[in-house]
């Protein structure tokens, strides 16, 4: 089945600084990979998602880059500011069934 | 208003007694899911269902039980709760390309 690593567990940026978040993924038939951010207390929000017939996807200050031959995809932040503190966790579906499959989870904090 | 629905957000009950999560969906999708969440921490899938009647273990194994009896509702049982059982729930659904998925607000339980 599919595994999903993310990566850092922690990172703490400055605002107005990027901030940057990647995950890697096992299974190669893999086409989904959606991006959640889960404020304290609250449920876990779809922010942005990409599918793998495109390489790069944008919406405002966020964006989400795939490499399919590296299995790998990023979260960029541009322009961070202190509501961006959330935890955010990255998700492939397994192309077994189509199970969405979680990272560990990046929490980030953006310090005024 | 199309959302899911979880209850109780808050339980806290004695050990052994026997529970049930409540799940319901009004968002029209065939796929729904049981994640296992403690505090900032990974989000684990520990029952998914693609429709009516069609049931499967995630990949955390868990002592309960799911149904899918109406596809709306998707209840989770614990027979005998444990203090090891203490974390967040939460419910997702999916539409049936098993694409974007949406949160319920989750239920926090507690056995003492």
């Amino acid at each position: 089945g599919e595994n999903v690593e993310q990566h850092p567990s922690t990172l703490s940026v400055q605002e107005g600084d990027s901030a940057v978040i990647k995950c890697t993924y096992s299974d190669s038939a893999s086409n989904y990979f959606p991006w959640y951010k889960q404020e304290l207390g609250k449920r876990p929000q779809l922010i942005i998602d990409i599918r793998s017939n495109v390489g790069e996807k944008k919406d405002q200050r966020i964006a989400v880059t795939l490499n399919k031959t590296a299995k790998h995809f990023s979260l960029h932040i541009t322009e961070t500011q202190p509501e961006d503190s959330a935890v955010y966790f990255c998700a492939a579906k397994d192309n077994q069934g189509g199970k969405l499959i979680f990272g560990q989870g990046t929490e980030l904090s953006v310090k005024p | 208003e199309a959302d899911i629905y979880q209850t109780p957000r808050y339980l806290v009950i004695g050990t052994g007694k026997k529970i049930t999560l409540e799940c319901s969906q009004t968002m029209g999708h065939d796929k729904m899911y049981w994640y296992q969440q403690d505090p900032g921490m990974e989000l684990h899938l520990i029952h998914y269902s693609y429709g009516v009647n069609s049931t499967e273990k995630g990949d955390l194994s868990s002592e309960s039980t799911v149904s899918r009896i109406r596809t709306e509702h998707f209840p989770l049982t614990l027979e005998s709760a444990r203090p090891s059982h203490t974390s967040q729930y939460l419910c997702a659904s999916s539409d049936i390309l098993g694409g974007k998925a949406f949160f319920g607000q989750g239920t926090r339980l507690t056995v003492v």
